[in-house]
């Protein structure tokens, strides 16, 4: 099985620049998909298909993906991107997720 | 752009089964693969399986094959995940998502979620 690797945890502090990883073997072969979920929420897509953003989701929110890192940019961070972020790539037609990331803006 | 509204919450007992709908409007049902996922309390997000109705595709996450039937009724643009022999770590809020057929455009949108709670 395919596996994805996310740290637990991230800090950025208000108006920075925010980063969070999804390690994966060959990940760029893969197209990454990014999921933001905020506190008792359903999860929301920010970016698919490791760099496009869907409509209505702020410029702000980039991603990229090379070697075996995949990595969610959030630039100028606010308060509302305070949240758990997720990568999922598919893999043999199964869905698989990272353990998923909780993003504290300070 | 398509909404999926979900069924409400249920409470079971252990070895029962649940059978939770997610009814979609706004989109073209044949457009769409519906996945069904669960997140349990405090973790993360796990890919039960999904169906493509226009083709009858379905797919199941390998740990749950035999426990979990996924089906769609067209005329209802209405997706059903089952999930039999409940335990309590079955207890979890269970979500659908669409997916657009051969785009790879990612799980958007979502469901509002399910809450399943498995207790006896």
């Amino acid at each position: 099985s395919y596996d994805l690797t996310q740290p637990f945890s991230a800090s950025v502090a208000l108006g920075q620049t925010a980063s969070v990883t999804c390690g994966g073997n060959n990940i760029e072969r893969k197209n990454v998909h990014w999921y933001q979920q905020k506190a008792d929420q359903a999860p929301v897509l920010v970016i698919y298909r490791d760099t496009f953003r869907p409509s209505g989701i702020p410029e702000r929110f980039s991603g990229s993906n090379s070697g075996n890192t995949a990595t969610l940019i959030i630039s100028k961070a606010q308060a509302g991107d305070e949240a758990d972020y997720y990568c999922q790539v598919w893999d043999s037609s199964t869905a698989v997720f990272g353990g998923g990331t909780r993003l504290t803006v300070l | 752009q398509v909404q999926l509204v979900q069924s409400g919450g249920e409470v079971k007992q252990p070895g029962s089964s649940v059978k939770v709908s997610c009814k979609t409007s706004g989109g073209t049902f044949s457009t769409y693969a519906i996945n069904w996922l669960r997140q349990a309390r405090g973790q993360g997000l796990e890919w039960m399986g999904g169906i493509i109705p226009i083709l009858g595709t379905i797919n199941y996450a390998q740990k749950l094959q035999g426990r979990v039937a996924i089906t769609a009724d067209e005329p209802t643009s209405t997706a059903y995940m089952e999930l039999s022999g409940l335990r309590s770590d079955d207890t979890a809020i269970y979500y659908c998502a669409a997916d657009l057929v051969g785009m790879t455009a990612g799980f958007n949108p979502w469901g509002q979620g399910t809450l399943v709670t498995v207790s006896s």
